[in-house]
């Protein structure tokens, strides 16, 4: 499998700065995906970006990816204290099953 | 659309019993579920793929015989915690596939909460 790493681990902002957290991975890959999680609760989409893309917007999120480096970013801007949670990357892998990343655990404080 | 159901969200047992998680597509059929499990603070990890109709695939490391997967329609798969120890308190999530949907795509349940005593 290739587990995705996501840094930092933990990030604590304030609101209305921008949140950087990255995810890297091991093997080549169709898509990745970032997920967010609130404490205790299921996953939530966020974004899909596929392999022959470099970048794409959703709102205040935006991912980019190289593959070269085999590395994703996610930018969450003019953070909000809602947007505190947990948030991965994940990788395809067998059929479409995914492959997580650790998270990188944000706090964002009013 | 594409909800994604998980019950019972949270359960409590004794050691040696075992619980029954169901998954449940609301809105639209599924061919393929998955099961992970989440530790504390940690990452998801995949347990085993579940096709309806036939035998689940298990990822290595995780036994089959204590986690038995039933997916006997489109929209329903159970986990079966067998013989449930402390250990296998966890975090348990499902997610489905949309039949004749992108691949990629994936709707998670909210999770299911064991607690073995």
């Amino acid at each position: 499998s290739q587990q995705g790493e996501e840094d930092p681990q933990a990030l604590s902002i304030q609101e209305g700065e921008n949140a950087t957290m990255n995810c890297s991975y091991k093997t080549s890959i169709n898509n990745l995906q970032w997920y967010r999680q609130n404490s205790g609760r299921g996953l939530v989409h966020l974004i899909l970006i596929r392999s022959n893309e470099r970048e794409k917007h959703s709102g205040r999120l935006r991912v980019t990816l190289d593959t070269s480096k085999k590395s994703s970013s996610l930018l969450i801007t003019a953070s909000r204290a809602a947007d505190t949670a947990s948030y991965f990357c994940a990788t395809d892998y067998s059929g479409y099953a995914l492959n997580f990343g650790k998270g990188t655990s944000l706090l964002v404080t009013p | 659309g594409a909800v994604v159901s998980q019950h019972p969200s949270r359960v409590i047992c004794k050691s040696g019993t075992s619980v029954k998680i169901e998954c449940r597509s609301l809105d639209f059929q599924a061919t393929t579920m998955f099961w992970y499990r989440q530790f504390p603070k940690k990452s998801l990890m995949l347990m085993a793929t579940s096709n309806e109709g036939s035998k689940a695939t298990y990822e290595q490391g995780v036994e089959k015989d204590k986690f038995l997967i039933n997916h006997a329609s489109l929209t329903l798969s159970t986990l079966t915690v067998t013989s449930a120890h402390p250990e296998d308190s966890s975090f348990y999530i499902c997610s489905a596939g949309l039949a004749g949907g992108p691949q990629e795509t994936q709707y998670f349940g909210p999770g299911t909460r064991l607690l073995v005593l």
